[in-house]
């Protein structure tokens, strides 16, 4: 089964502060993507990622930035942390026409 | 663009009985994929079953099972005998050319 680790579960973070959220899948599958996910809004595409050191915008990429250095590891960058960036994120990847597999979350509290 | 409606933000169900949560889309495409996926407590989502929308033949998987009618967008879930387990969100799922579009999903509580 292809397994897709991100590397906190929990994460609390002041404002202001630059976070890290880490996504790694061991599948090598091409495509890779980042939500948010926030009561009944469901989930938001936040950046996808079709291949290495490649990047597109989703839904609401603002506030956001990637990196997709290697095949397997793709990172989501909150530059400047804030307030209304508390969520729930899930990183999911795939291959080209099957559903996405997912990790299991890192809830972030910014503060 | 794609989008996906879930008309039911909560649905509620015996254990043992049956229960059918709702899902509409809207696309031009002829060539996609539906899925419904499970998100339990544990907020691990789960793909629970999945229709190529060139098959007629409604996918099953165990007790879950869907009804696919492509022309009127409609792609619902069934689950059979449902247990204590089955309670979690439920988000349906489009994926044609481009990424995936999720739903808002449907909260089921099952009682027991």
């Amino acid at each position: 089964d292809v397994k897709v680790t991100q590397s906190s579960r929990y994460l609390v973070k002041r404002t202001g502060e630059k976070v890290f959220l880490e996504c790694v899948q061991d599948m090598d599958h091409e495509n890779m993507f980042w939500y948010r996910q926030d009561p009944g809004l469901g989930l938001r595409l936040i950046y996808f990622s079709y291949d290495v050191k490649m990047k597109e915008k989703g839904d609401i990429p603002e506030g956001y930035s990637v990196s997709r250095e290697k095949k397997e590891r793709f990172s989501l960058i909150l530059e400047s942390a804030s307030t209304n960036q508390t969520s729930m994120y899930l990183c999911a990847s795939s291959l080209q026409v099957s559903g996405y597999t997912f990790g299991s979350g890192t809830r972030l509290t910014v503060v | 663009a794609q989008t996906v409606t879930q008309s039911q933000p909560e649905m509620s169900v015996q254990e043992a009985e049956t229960v059918t949560l709702s899902c509409t889309y809207d696309t031009s495409e002829s060539d996609y994929y539906l899925f419904w996926y499970k998100q339990p407590p544990s907020r691990q989502m789960i793909l629970v079953i999945r229709q190529e929308a060139y098959k007629q033949q409604n996918a099953t998987e165990n007790r879950f099972s869907v009804n696919f009618q492509k022309a009127a967008k409609s792609f619902s879930l069934k689950i059979s005998d449902s247990q204590l387990g089955d309670a979690a969100m439920y988000f349906c799922a489009y994926r044609g050319s481009e990424k995936l579009v999720f739903g808002k999903g449907t909260k089921l509580t099952v009682n027991p």
